[in-house]
């Protein structure tokens, strides 16, 4: 069965320290991959998506991720966070066919001390 | 450009009474429409999503159900809540083909008590 797993529940880091949130996939077919952001009491905000081409994929914010097939996983990067980046981050991986159904991992939240 | 409202933003309810949450989008023609639920320090669950008006495809068995009236006119609904039914409720639409992606709208949260 397909699954997306975030290791990681909570991470805190330091203002202007680097950043990398892990995501680890299960999936027979060419995954279409996405991190999604969420503040607290928000909808979820788009970050990146990966479809095909370039395994680095760079996003709003100053975020990046690397799609390594080989490891089934997809990274999220930032190489200096901000007070502002404290949030929820969800993995996701979109299945081949039918209706575009998205499978989330259960998110990491990041706090980020000053 | 593409909008997503909810409404409303907050809710609460007793344990019994009926419920009515409404999602639009504005700027685009025949989308994919999704609920979720999102309950307290968890992550999501889709519940019900929706490839055209009337028809509506349930992911989980719940005390929930879900109607399309218009093309971009997404209503969760509930006869009697539930205590577990509290959470917060998100709403998204994807394009009908091609791009997977799916766009969030603000949410609606629900405390049933």
């Amino acid at each position: 069965a397909q699954s997306v797993t975030q290791p990681d529940i909570h991470i805190t880091v330091s203002e202007g320290a680097s950043l990398e949130l892990r995501c680890n996939y299960s999936y027979g077919a060419t995954p279409y991959l996405f991190w999604y952001v969420q503040s607290p009491g928000q909808g979820l905000q788009l970050l990146l998506k990966y479809f095909s081409g370039d395994t680095l994929v760079q996003g709003i914010k100053g975020f990046e991720a690397e799609f390594k097939r080989s490891q089934s996983s997809f990274n999220l990067r930032k190489p200096s966070v901000h007070w502002s980046d404290a949030a929820e981050y969800f993995c996701a991986v979109g299945l081949s066919g039918g209706y575009n159904k998205l499978i989330f991992g259960a998110g990491t939240r990041l706090a980020v001390h000053p | 450009s593409q909008t997503i409202h909810q409404w409303p933003a907050t809710l609460v309810q007793p344990v019994g009474s009926p419920l009515s949450l409404e999602c639009t989008v504005e700027g685009t023609s025949n989308p994919n429409l999704y609920w979720y639920r999102q309950a307290a320090g968890r992550g999501l669950q889709l519940l019900f999503y929706s490839v055209g008006i009337g028809q509506i495809s349930s992911e989980v068995p719940q005390n929930l159900s879900a109607s399309r009236p218009q093309d971009r006119q997404f209503i969760l609904s509930s006869k009697k809540l539930l205590l577990s039914d509290s959470g917060f409720y998100l709403c998204a639409w994807s394009w009908a083909s091609g791009s997977k992606t799916q766009y969030f709208g603000p949410g609606t949260r629900l405390l049933v008590l």
